[in-house]
């Protein structure tokens, strides 16, 4: 059962707009949310995270927002940029398991 | 933010071969591991949770006597994977949590992962 879904598999953006990453999850004991970017061949980097006890976190070009009722949360990069071209995963944490959605892929097109 | 090291970078082993991946918190330490494998264009599974000085816990579905974990000490966490066959060749990743992150290892920092291709 994925406890943290990714619906979008792609998401393709123009450089200088904003990208918009979405992320839902069903476990309401999720404690703190996190945002991960990978290149092929390399492991996750940890971008940005988020506690269940905030709706909003930001960093430089990157947000994340928390909609605790909804189940929801997502990352906003703005403005983006060609090397932001990445998978990207959300994945959030309970106790001490971490569950991640599958990833979207994000082109920004130059 | 925290550094994870893994080692070898890339794998290509004959068929019953084991192979050892490392995987270090170069300036942290780390009670919790997690190993993850990553087919092409899926999502990372986690295959077990690493935890130092005690045995590490397997997802549903992970073999493990094939995969075998030691988290000997507070920075190194191995992955053996004991008599490779082809099915095994992946991506390997590892992360660690950082202790020291506000709330109490909240964060996972991942390793740059190990690729395994067994003839």
């Amino acid at each position: 059962d994925q406890q943290v879904k990714q619906n979008s598999p792609s998401l393709s953006v123009q450089e200088g707009r904003i990208s918009i990453l979405n992320c839902d999850y069903t476990n309401s004991m999720f404690d703190y949310f996190l945002w991960y970017k990978k290149y092929p061949a390399e492991g996750p980097t940890f971008l940005i995270s988020i506690s269940s006890i905030k709706d909003k976190n930001e960093d430089g070009r990157f947000t994340v927002f928390l909609n605790k009722s909804a189940k929801h949360l997502s990352l906003h990069i703005v403005p983006s940029q060609p090397g932001d071209s990445a998978v990207y995963f959300c994945a959030a944490k309970n106790g001490n398991q971490f569950y991640f959605g599958t990833g979207t892929s994000l082109t920004v097109i130059p | 933010g925290a550094v994870v090291s893994q080692h070898p970078s890339r794998v290509i082993c004959k068929s019953g071969t084991s192979v050892k991946i490392e995987c270090r918190s170069l300036d942290f330490q780390a009670t919790t591991m997690f190993w993850y494998r990553q087919f092409p264009k899926q999502s990372l599974m986690l295959m077990a949770t690493s935890n130092e000085g005690s045995k590490a816990t397997y997802e549903q579905g992970v073999e493990k006597d094939k995969f075998l974990i030691n988290h000997a000490s507070l920075t190194l966490s191995t992955l053996t994977v004991a008599s490779a066959h082809p099915e095994d060749s992946s991506f390997y990743i590892c992360s660690a949590r950082d202790q020291r992150a506000s709330g109490g290892g909240e964060t996972q920092y991942f390793g740059p992962g190990t690729r395994l291709l067994v003839l």
